[in-house]
Formats: C-alpha cells, structure tokens, sequence
C-alpha cells in the first residue's frame, strides 16, 4: 500500500524560513494536502497542490511537488510563534475520497 | 462555514464500560463521514467510513463489532468503543464530507481523547 513518510521534528528559529518535507511511494495520488493540528482544534487544511502541478505559492506558504522523486515539501515563510503546530501531508487518489497521512512534523520555534 | 464539532472532547471511562462519541456537521450536509484514531507521534488511520443511511465500511483489522457506528441522518454520526479496555484509549477524531468536488472535502473535528482506566 501506499506508505508516506514525513521527518517527526523540526526546529526553527522564529522569523527564519520552515521547510517541512514529505516523501510518498504512490504516483497515482492526484491531490496533495497539507493539514495543520494544533492542540485542542481540528486538522486545518492549509493548502493543496494537484498532481499535475509543481509549485504553488499562498501568501507565507509554497508547496514545492517533485514527482520524479516522489517528493512534496511545504515551506513556510517568516515562520512565527503561531505556526507552533503539527503538520502533516496527505494523498488522496482519484478513485475514492480517502486520505493517506503521514505521520505528522512538529513544528518547534525557538525564540 | 464547513464547522464539524465532537463531543465529548475528553472522556475517561473504567474497562469493561462503553463510550459513545458524537460526530456533527454544523453548517452543511455530510454525505459521508470519516472516524480515524490516532496515536502519538503517528499518523491518522482509518477506521470506517460511512454514509448516510448505509452500513458503514470498516478498513481492515478494525473490530466493527467493538467500534460501532451510526450514520443516521446527515449530520450526525456516532462512534460507540463498546466494552473498551485500555489498549482502546486513543484519539479519535471524525471528518465529514460534503459531497461537493472539490479538493477541500474532509473537514475535521477537533477530536476526542479516550482514556480507559
């Protein structure tokens, strides 16, 4: 099955740039998300790239998507104390609505 | 818009008792809701999915005699940890999908801690 792989941690310092990556086996995934948790709310969206897309870019946010390497990465601009949060990527094909996570990146800004 | 709550948000029950967790979709219709657990420093799995109306589908190596779900109208579902132990306390968090096409389908509750003692 489809196996999505993501690094557990990342530290950054605050105002410097996040960059978040996540590595998937499956070509056939036709949607990519990124989703944000954070303590006590719900899986935020916070952006989506198709497959047949290699980057996009949302205010502080860029999505870099490399098929060839199966690769995904979400980078985060002037990262502030408030991006605090666990972030995880997910796939989702085109034959159903579900979703295959990863197992999330916590996001840790030093001061 | 697009708001799904759970509750409870937290719950602490003895072994052996069940526990039912309740799913809404606060501002749209779900036509199909989605019950994952997750683990720590793990990603979210699957657990079933349903649709309004329908048995729900259940991925495999889940108990859908333990985990029992109802999906009884369109914006509700339930998840009910019968005769839960403690290898049972998780979170578990539901989504719920509108039905639409477009890519932001899922929307997430906030998730419910379960703690069997």
């Amino acid at each position: 099955g489809e196996d999505v792989e993501q690094s557990l941690f990342l530290s950054v310092r605050e105002g410097d740039s996040s960059v978040i990556n996540c590595t998937y086996t499956d070509s056939s995934s036709t949607y990519l998300y990124w989703y944000k948790q954070e303590p006590g709310a719900g899986l935020q969206l916070l952006t989506y790239i198709f497959s047949n897309m290699d980057m996009k870019q949302d205010q502080r946010l860029t999505v870099l998507l490399n098929k060839k390497d199966k690769h995904l990465s979400l980078r985060i601009a002037d990262t502030q104390t408030g991006d605090s949060a666990i972030y995880f990527c997910a796939l989702r094909g085109d034959s159903n609505y579900q979703l295959i996570w990863g197992a999330g990146t916590k996001l840790i800004i030093k001061p | 818009g697009a708001v799904v709550s759970q509750h409870p948000s937290r719950v602490i029950c003895k072994s052996g008792t069940s526990v039912k967790i309740e799913c809404r979709s606060l501002d749209f219709q779900a036509t199909t809701m989605f019950w994952y657990r997750q683990f720590p420093k793990q990603s979210l799995m699957l657990m079933a999915t349903s649709n309004e109306g329908s048995k729900a589908t259940y991925e495999q190596g889940v108990e859908k005699d333990k985990f029992l779900i109802n999906h009884a109208s369109l914006t509700l579902s339930t998840l009910t940890v019968t005769s839960a132990h403690p290898e049972d306390s998780s979170f578990y968090i539901c989504s719920a999908r509108t039905g639409g096409g477009d890519p932001y389908e899922q929307y997430f509750g906030p998730g419910t801690r379960l703690t069997v003692t």
